[in-house]
């Protein structure tokens, strides 16, 4: 079973506008990690906001985190072609599981040139 | 420096067979963590190995069993298949066991389609 959802399930902009994608999780973190994937391929590791944090910037990425709502976004500013993928994000267990990370079911983001 | 590398990439097999799934993590790498992926969903995890034992087992049932060995390549073994089992099986790779201080990274997966 999933532990979150991302909304939207789908998004299309055009490029040069921003993107925002939000997740929602049940149960209490360490840490949420958001990746990207591109169609058919590995996942790759974007960034990671731990549970004392809110905000976390890298590059054109800025992720917040709020733990009372059980929920974070990832914006991706001055998007590009290139950004169109999948983006997951992924919670890890309160009690330290290892690497054992669940994933929400992922926001399909296509940026039009 | 060579990622973590899945083989095969592509494999068809049919009900009730058996299959193996290889998986070589980045050098240095002592976790390698197993997900499966099933077309538009989010990776599911399988199984986590550290130092060659097992850290984690998910939701998945005793046909799936997996191994590492002492060079931290590891193996995804699943019994009996269904057709369920078609996915995306990813494996993914860690510095340490800990997902806080080290983050995943995937191979490509392998694309196991049962019919």
């Amino acid at each position: 079973s999933q532990q979150g959802e991302e909304d939207p399930q789908a998004l299309s902009i055009q490029e040069g506008e921003n993107a925002t994608m939000n997740c929602s999780y049940k149960t209490s973190i360490n840490n949420l990690q958001w990746y990207r994937q591109n169609s058919g391929r590995g996942l790759v590791h974007l960034i990671l906001i731990r549970s004392n944090e809110r905000e976390k910037h890298s590059g054109r990425l800025r992720v917040t985190l709020d733990t009372s709502k059980k929920s974070s976004s990832l914006l991706i500013t001055a998007s590009r072609a290139a950004d169109t993928a999948s983006y997951f994000c992924a919670t890890d267990a309160e009690s330290g599981a290892g690497n054992m990370l669940t994933f929400g079911g992922g926001t399909r983001l296509m940026v039009k040139p | 420096d060579a990622g973590v590398t899945q083989s095969p990439t592509h494999l068809i097999k049919t009900r009730g067979q058996h299959v193996t799934l290889r998986c070589s993590p980045i050098s240095g790498h002592k976790s390698v963590s197993w997900y499966q992926q099933v077309l538009g969903q989010g990776p599911q995890f399988i199984f986590q190995y550290y130092e060659k034992e097992e850290r984690g087992r998910g939701n998945f049932p005793d046909r799936f069993s997996a191994r590492q060995f002492p060079n931290y390549s590891s193996e995804l073994n699943v019994n009996a298949l269904l057709l369920g089992d078609s996915a995306l099986y990813l494996c993914a790779s860690s510095l340490t066991a800990e997902s806080y201080n080290s983050p995943l990274h995937f191979g490509n997966g392998t694309r196991l389609t049962v019919t």
